[in-house]
């Protein structure tokens, strides 16, 4: 199976927009419509937070939102908080994972 | 309240079994295609197996094929996973998650913590 690629890291302040890159090589450009986002905090269990690119799931905030172009999937959190420091991963049709970004609030 | 609550982790030898339940209530079971997805200390999601809503449907991530069998009780609203031949690199914590549709991963059990130890 082939690789969706993200970055290792991002951060920002409190206040601030940060947007994590989601990047299917091969992937096909259809099974990018599907593309969900996960925020896992330590020790817990993964969280839906977008699915199908930007529709967010009833009680997630929105300052998640989320945009496709072509095979490159965005994650943007807007009004960064520091509940908001976590992992994330994106997930594409069908099936596979990113490999996860830490997000960190300085 | 979905509720997805897995049992059945524990440690074994390279070589050895387990079988992983999930029990799942809140919801109705039977029409949800459900997975198991897993988790290696420090590392990334990867999804292993999912099973559609009457089990006619079964796919494996490639390095657990032939080894590895995903199965559902509908009548008791259980999921559950054989894991053959485990190998060390196998050692993670294993998620049971319900799939809503198109990689919707909308309810996530607080999994189950197997250990493959050599």
């Amino acid at each position: 199976q082939s690789a969706l690629t993200q970055p290792r890291s991002v951060s920002g302040s409190p206040g601030q927009s940060v947007t994590i890159s989601c990047t299917g090589g091969n992937i096909e450009v259809d099974g990018f419509k599907y593309v969900s986002w996960y925020q896992q905090h330590p020790g817990r269990a993964p969280k839906l937070i977008l699915y199908e690119v930007s529709n967010r799931p009833s009680g997630v905030s929105i300052r998640f939102s989320g945009s496709k172009s072509g095979n490159t999937a965005s994650l943007t959190i807007s009004g960064l908080q520091t509940e908001d420091e976590a992992d994330y991963y994106c997930c594409s049709h069908p099936s596979l994972f990113g490999g996860g970004t830490k997000v960190t609030v300085l | 309240e979905v509720q997805l609550v897995e049992s059945g982790g524990g440690s074994v030898p390279p070589g050895g079994s387990l079988r992983l339940s999930c029990a799942a209530s809140g919801f109705n079971f039977k029409t949800f295609w459900m997975n198991w997805v897993r988790q290696a200390p420090g590392k990334g999601l990867e999804w292993v197996a999912s099973v559609n809503d009457d089990a006619t449907q079964k796919d494996y991530v490639d390095s657990v094929k032939g080894r590895f069998t995903i199965s559902r009780d509908n009548d008791n609203n259980f999921l559950f996973l054989q894991m053959n031949s485990l190998r060390v690199e196998e050692t993670a914590i294993y998620y049971c998650v319900r799939d809503s549709g198109w990689n919707r991963f909308d309810s996530w059990g607080p999994g189950t913590l197997v250990t493959v130890f050599s």
